[in-house]
């Protein structure tokens, strides 16, 4: 079935660091790619997202590539700040027999310090 | 409204009891989802509607589990008899008919505690 490989965590990082989340993902066809992010006490947000192959996907300086050939879509940053630090989640869309059902990753803790 | 609401925000039961929680998806979205959030994992899908077909139950993890939808809008998750491994954030979100090709919008979430 569909699976989801996101880099263990935790991560920590000082302000201003470059950031790079690794994401691999398992999938019989083309779903979309997401990274959704959960600061602390609320609910996951939609960060980026890319629908095809070789599409970028970015927001609030985050950026990831759609890579067919390697199954990755990696997350990145160059520079980070201390309101950056939350759980980051990688997940794909469900397709076929799981149309509708997205996968997601476990999650990778992000801490920035001043 | 304008985002995914859930109520109540927190919830703490005893072992054995009922609870229902409760989601209100943005207007317009025909596409609702549950998924449970264990402390340190990551999301476990449990039910998806969609418009008027019949609910998606793959995911719910025993009978105690029960979800309805009225009238394509709020949506309650029941679940009886609870057990301490039923703690967990309880997540609802929504998105538009094409489901979750373009994300999902989440709501913030029912932390439930069963003691």
């Amino acid at each position: 079935g569909d699976s989801v490989t996101q880099m263990e965590g935790p991560v920590t990082l000082s302000e201003e660091a470059f950031l790079t989340i690794n994401c691999t993902y398992t999938a019989t066809g083309y779903p979309s790619l997401f990274w959704y992010v959960q600061y602390p006490g609320e609910g996951l947000q939609l960060l980026l997202k890319a629908t095809k192959a070789d599409d970028k996907g970015s927001n609030k300086g985050f950026e990831a590539t759609y890579r067919k050939e390697t199954t990755s879509f990696h997350l990145e940053k160059g520079s980070v700040q201390v309101s950056d630090s939350a759980v980051y989640f990688c997940a794909l869309s469900g397709l076929g027999a799981n149309a509708g059902k997205s996968t997601f990753g476990d999650g990778t803790t992000l801490t920035v310090k001043p | 409204g304008a985002g995914v609401s859930q109520s109540p925000s927190n919830k703490v039961t005893e072992k054995g009891k009922d609870v229902e929680l409760r989601c209100d998806p943005i207007s317009g979205h025909t596409a609702l989802y549950w998924y449970r959030q264990s402390l340190g994992q990551g999301l476990e899908f449990l039910i998806y509607f969609q418009g008027n077909s019949a609910p998606d139950k793959s995911g719910l993890p025993s009978d105690r589990f029960s979800a309805e939808r009225t009238g394509g809008s709020v949506s309650t998750l029941t679940i009886q008899r609870t057990q301490q491994e039923d703690s967990a954030v309880y997540l609802c979100a929504s998105s538009l008919a094409t489901g979750d090709y373009y994300g999902y919008t989440f709501g913030s979430g029912t932390r439930l505690t069963v003691v």
